[in-house]
């Protein structure tokens, strides 16, 4: 049940598009098509963005989106907005029939 | 408008016990998988533990299996979690949310201090 690898921080200015990595092994993000997205700002829950690696639930911008290669999982995030400035956390269906989330990254804004 | 109300948290001794109850409306609860996740203030989100839909299965995070014990009753449309040995590091804001993996519903958290 080891975390998933996300960067700590990335930046960007508005209008930019970034991505953020999620990095796992074969047991969990290589192994399944069960990777989620969440967005969540300071003292509220989290949201989720993208779910079963692509999938967007309704109401979210289609300006997030995700994909995998291997074992990484990536979110794009185009036409930066100050918004989207918030924490982001990837999570993974694994091989122990359990969940495991990255330990998140901080989106800035600049 | 789906909606989960988490209560029970608050300040425990270590080794002490706690019941979380989440309250859920809004949705059909029984056809659910649901989930406990938590988040230490300033740190990141952690899996605790998943229950299916008629509470035949159940899985937790190593740190916290044979100490804490997750169940359900549909015919309330509530989630429970025991919390049994507290420890210091199980100090954390528990979120109950919707679903196995991909949470599309989460309340607002209640807080756990564990803490002499």
């Amino acid at each position: 049940q080891s975390a998933l690898t996300q960067p700590a921080s990335v930046s960007g200015s508005p209008g930019q598009s970034i991505t953020i990595s999620c990095t796992g092994t074969s047991s969990d993000v290589g192994g399944y098509n069960y990777v989620s997205w969440y967005q969540q700002h300071p003292g509220k829950a989290p949201k989720l963005m993208i779910y079963d690696v692509s999938n967007r639930p309704s109401g979210v911008s289609n300006r997030f989106s995700g994909s995998k290669s291997v074992n990484t999982a990536s979110l794009t995030i185009s036409g930066l907005q100050a918004e989207d400035e918030a924490d982001y956390y990837c999570n993974s269906y694994s091989s122990s029939s359990t969940p495991v989330f990255g330990g998140g990254t901080k989106l800035t804004v600049l | 408008e789906v909606q989960l109300v988490e209560s029970g948290g608050g300040l425990v001794q270590p080794g002490g016990s706690l019941r979380l109850s989440c309250a859920a409306s809004g949705f059909t609860f029984s056809r659910s998988w649901m989930s406990w996740v938590r988040q230490t203030p300033g740190k990141g989100l952690e899996w605790v533990a998943n229950i299916e839909q008629d509470g035949s299965e159940e899985y937790y995070v190593d740190s916290v299996k044979g100490r804490f014990t997750i169940s359900r009753d549909n015919a309330k449309n509530s989630l429970y979690l025991q919390m049994n040995s507290l420890r210091a590091e199980d100090t954390a804001v528990y979120y109950c949310a919707e679903g196995r993996v991909a949470h599309d519903y989460w309340g607002q958290g209640t807080l756990v201090t564990v803490s002499s």
